[in-house]
Formats: structure tokens, sequence, C-alpha cells
């Protein structure tokens, strides 16, 4: 069965660095989105992609992070200089065509660590 | 606007009896809903969705779920908890553009 895959499982990084969070979704789906949990609270949606461009962000996603569909395959979030803050488990997930009814298919995570 | 409050952070039952972990949400218009479930170390995982069938709704691994529109809820049942369920389970209500999720109940499995 098809799978979200993400890299790294874990990155630790200094304050003010960037970091560049790497997902593969499902191949013939064609709409994208990074959440993210902060320990101890909710799951939180950030970003959604389709057609190459974002088309709907929340208030969390402001000017430092960006997302991008490089190539045909991956989708990936950047934080342009990491707060402590911004330490959380960070998923990925696709789904066929955006629909309210579409299950959401989600990666393992990635659990971002800044010192 | 939609939201979703899961009634109990931490659920414990001995294997063998019934699960039932709740969840009510809230949305502004007719909802879709799903059950979500985090192994240690692994994804988040589909168990189940409503999206205006049958409002009962059956899932993988024997888990089931009914919506009740009076009451707002979407409840997550399974007749007999295996130690393989010990988990975190979220309830989700999506809209067209996102995902709503609770915060999480973690189910405990005692032998």
């Amino acid at each position: 069965e098809p799978e979200v895959t993400q890299t790294p499982s874990h990155q630790v990084t200094q304050m003010g660095q960037e970091v560049i969070l790497r997902c593969v979704p499902i191949s013939n789906h064609l709409y994208f989105y990074w959440y993210r949990q902060i320990l101890g609270q909710k799951v939180e949606f950030l970003v959604s992609f389709y057609n190459n461009e974002i088309s709907e962000k929340s208030e969390i996603f402001d000017d430092q992070f960006s997302v991008e569909r490089p190539d045909g395959s991956n989708f990936t979030l950047k934080i342009r200089s990491t707060k402590l803050e911004d330490s959380a488990m960070y998923f990925c997930a696709s789904d066929p065509d955006g629909r309210d009814t579409d299950t959401q298919y989600f990666g393992p995570g990635t659990r971002l660590t800044v010192l | 606007a939609q939201s979703v409050t899961q009634l109990d952070s931490h659920v414990s039952v001995s294997e063998g009896t019934p699960v039932l972990l709740r969840c009510n949400y809230s949305s502004s218009y007719s909802p879709s809903l799903f059950w979500y479930v985090q192994h240690p170390n692994k994804g988040l995982q589909l168990l189940l969705k409503y999206t205006s069938a049958a409002t009962l709704v059956k899932g993988i691994n024997g888990f089931e779920a009914e919506f009740k529109k009076s009451e707002t809820s979407f409840h997550l049942t399974k007749p007999s908890a295996h130690m393989s369920d010990a988990a975190e389970y979220f309830c989700v209500v999506s809209d067209q553009k996102r995902f709503y999720f609770g915060s999480g109940t973690k189910l405990n499995v005692k032998p």
C-alpha cells in the first residue's frame, strides 16, 4: 500500500539556522499539507498546497516558513531561521483531490528540536 | 468554524473489555469526521471516517463510531480491547481546506 514518507525522522538544529523537512507524498495525490504538533498540544494545520501554489495557510505559517515541490515527487517545508518554539513534530499529508470527504494520508513525522 | 473536543486525555481498559473514546465536534455545516490512531513512532493511520452516508461507521481492527447530529458526537467504540490497541487516538473534523484535530486520547490496555 502506498505511503507518505518523511525525512529525516529527527532533526536537531541550532536557533537561527535554516532547516528543510522533506516529504514524498503518495504519487497520484494532488493536495499536500503540513501540520505540526508541539509537545503536549494539538496537531495544528500549517499549510495546504495544490497545483504548485499555496491554497491555504494558517496564522502560524508566517514569512519564516515556505513550501515547495521542487520536482515531481518531493514536497518540502523550509523554516528560514528557526526559533526555540519551532520545536515540534511536523507531519506531512496528502490526499487525492482536496475534497472535505477525502482521507488525508499522513507520514510518520519529523521531530524537529531547536536548541 | 470547526472544532473538536476529545473528552478524555487518557483511558485505561482491561484486555477483552469494551473501549469508548469520546469526541464532540462543532461545525457550521454537515461535517466530515475521522478517527486516526497513532502508535509510538508511527504515522497517523486512518481508522474510519464519516461522510454523511450511514451514521454508524465501521473501521479497521474492529473499531466503529456513531455519528449523532443531535448530540454533535462521534464516539469511537470497540467491543473488546486488545493489547495492540494501546495507542493515541485523534478525532478530526474536516472542512474543504484543512483538518481540525482533537487533543488526542491515549488508550492504555491492561493485561
